[in-house]
């Protein structure tokens, strides 16, 4: 069974730091990864999605994420942290190509931004 | 605006009685999903249904039930016998087609005493 690995419960940064969360993903085929953001009391709000191709992927919000096959990874970074960042991050991963379409997703990251 | 919708946002309930959660989307998606979250335990499945009138247990489903009688609309019910029903729900839903991200709903929270 697939499954996600968010090692960071907690992290804090300052404002204008950058920021880097982890993912790891354990899966025999390449899956689909996804990263999502949840505000307090809100729903999940997808920030960037990998299927295939460029490994380096693009997001909303100045993120991007990278693809490793090597170390079943997707990592979220982002240069400069605003305070307006502060929120939960969940990584999330799928089956490709096949008739499931269920995600399975990790624990979550909650990030505090210092002013 | 597509999207999804849960109502209410807030929903207080006396232990023994059953309650249904709303979720409704007009996104033309035939996926559809029901998520519970307890802080620090991420986010737990507990139905899911990828047509009309069928749906499939996910990995917490006792105490719970679904229906799915129209493709906009997937109600969650929470019976007397789910153990620890106070919790924050979300519904989610997705195309079967490409990458199958799925789009959530603002969830409802559930106080049940």
């Amino acid at each position: 069974a697939q499954s996600v690995t968010q090692p960071d419960i907690h992290i804090t940064v300052s404002e204008g730091a950058s920021l880097e969360l982890r993912c790891n993903y354990s899966y025999g085929a390449t899956p689909y990864l996804f990263w999502y953001v949840q505000s307090p009391g809100q729903g999940l709000q997808l920030l960037l999605k990998y299927f295939s191709g460029d490994t380096l992927v693009q997001g909303i919000k100045g993120f991007e994420a990278e693809f490793k096959r090597s170390q079943s990874s997707f990592n979220l970074r982002k240069p400069s942290v605003h305070w307006s960042d502060a929120a939960e991050y969940f990584c999330a991963v799928g089956l490709s190509g096949g008739s499931n379409y269920k995600l399975t997703f990790g624990k979550g990251t909650l990030l505090t931004v210092n002013p | 605006d597509g999207g999804i919708t849960q109502s209410p946002k807030y929903l207080f309930r006396k232990e023994g009685q059953n309650v249904t959660l709303s979720c409704e989307q007009n996104l033309n998606h035939d996926a559809m999903y029901w998520y519970r979250q307890d802080p620090g335990q991420g986010l737990r499945l507990i139905y899911y249904s990828q047509i009309v009138n069928d749906f499939q247990k996910g990995d917490i489903a006792e105490g719970y039930s679904v229906s799915r009688e129209k493709k906009e609309s997937f109600p969650l019910t929470v019976t007397s016998a789910q153990k620890n029903p106070t919790a924050f729900y979300l519904c989610a839903s997705s195309r079967k087609q490409g990458t199958y991200e799925q789009y959530f709903g603002p969830g409802t929270r559930l106080t049940v005493t």
